[in-house]
């Protein structure tokens, strides 16, 4: 069964440095998203992407983020200068289309700033 | 604020029995409404979407929605140890111009032998 897959699963990095986190969709769905769960808290949205641009940004994603498809496949979620707050899980998941709402998570990168 | 409210737990039920979760939510015009199952230290992994008033049932689950009062609930029949996990109430709320999924904080389900 297709499946979201991320990578790396866990990402240690220095407050102030800047990190990547990937993402591979499932390979016939259209819409892909960011969240970020900060332990012992909810899932939060941070991006929309559809047709190569951002849909929707949440108030969480100002611009020390950036998303990118920079190919067919990869999907990618760039923290810029991170803070120790930047600290959590980030999920990727992808939606097959507008009408089928449904949402498929991939594992999630613990993120850990240090 | 546009919410989605949850009862933290946990709710603790011994196997076999019926569990019942809850939630409600703000946005009078949201239209498609989610649980999902969450391990500790895992992702989300859907379980029902709903998206009409009534019932939907899948196996052991089924989905409730009175869009009327604002609530959605999931039952979880004849209870497993292996449901033993945190449930998550997403609702599509509308804001600035599009439909953004909303997470409530989850719900502790506890199913003991």
């Amino acid at each position: 069964e297709p499946e979201v897959t991320q990578t790396p699963s866990h990402q240690v990095t220095q407050m102030g440095q800047e990190v990547i986190l990937r993402c591979v969709p499932i390979s016939n769905h259209l819409y892909f998203y960011w969240y970020r769960q900060i332990l012992g808290q909810k899932v939060e949205f941070l991006v929309s992407f559809y047709n190569n641009e951002i849909s929707e940004k949440s108030e969480i994603f100002d611009d020390q983020f950036s998303v990118e498809r920079p190919d067919g496949s990869n999907f990618t979620l760039k923290i810029r200068s991170t803070k120790l707050e930047d600290s959590a899980m980030y999920f990727c998941a992808s939606q097959k289309t507008s009408s089928y709402n449904e949402q498929f998570f991939g594992p999630g990168t613990r993120l850990t700033v240090l | 604020q546009k919410e989605v409210e949850q009862n933290s737990g946990p709710l603790s039920v011994p196997e076999g029995a019926i569990a019942s979760l809850n939630c409600t939510y703000s946005d009078r015009g949201s239209q498609s409404f989610f649980w999902y199952r969450q391990y500790s230290g895992k992702s989300p992994e859907l379980i029902m979407s709903i998206y009409s008033n009534g019932d939907k049932e899948d196996g052991r689950f089924t989905a409730q929605l009175n869009k009327a009062s604002q609530y959605v609930s999931l039952l979880i029949r004849d209870s497993q140890p292996s449901d033993s996990a945190t449930y998550l109430c997403a609702v599509n709320m509308w804001e600035g111009g599009s439909y953004i999924p909303t997470f409530g904080r989850g719900t502790s389900l506890i199913v003991h032998p």
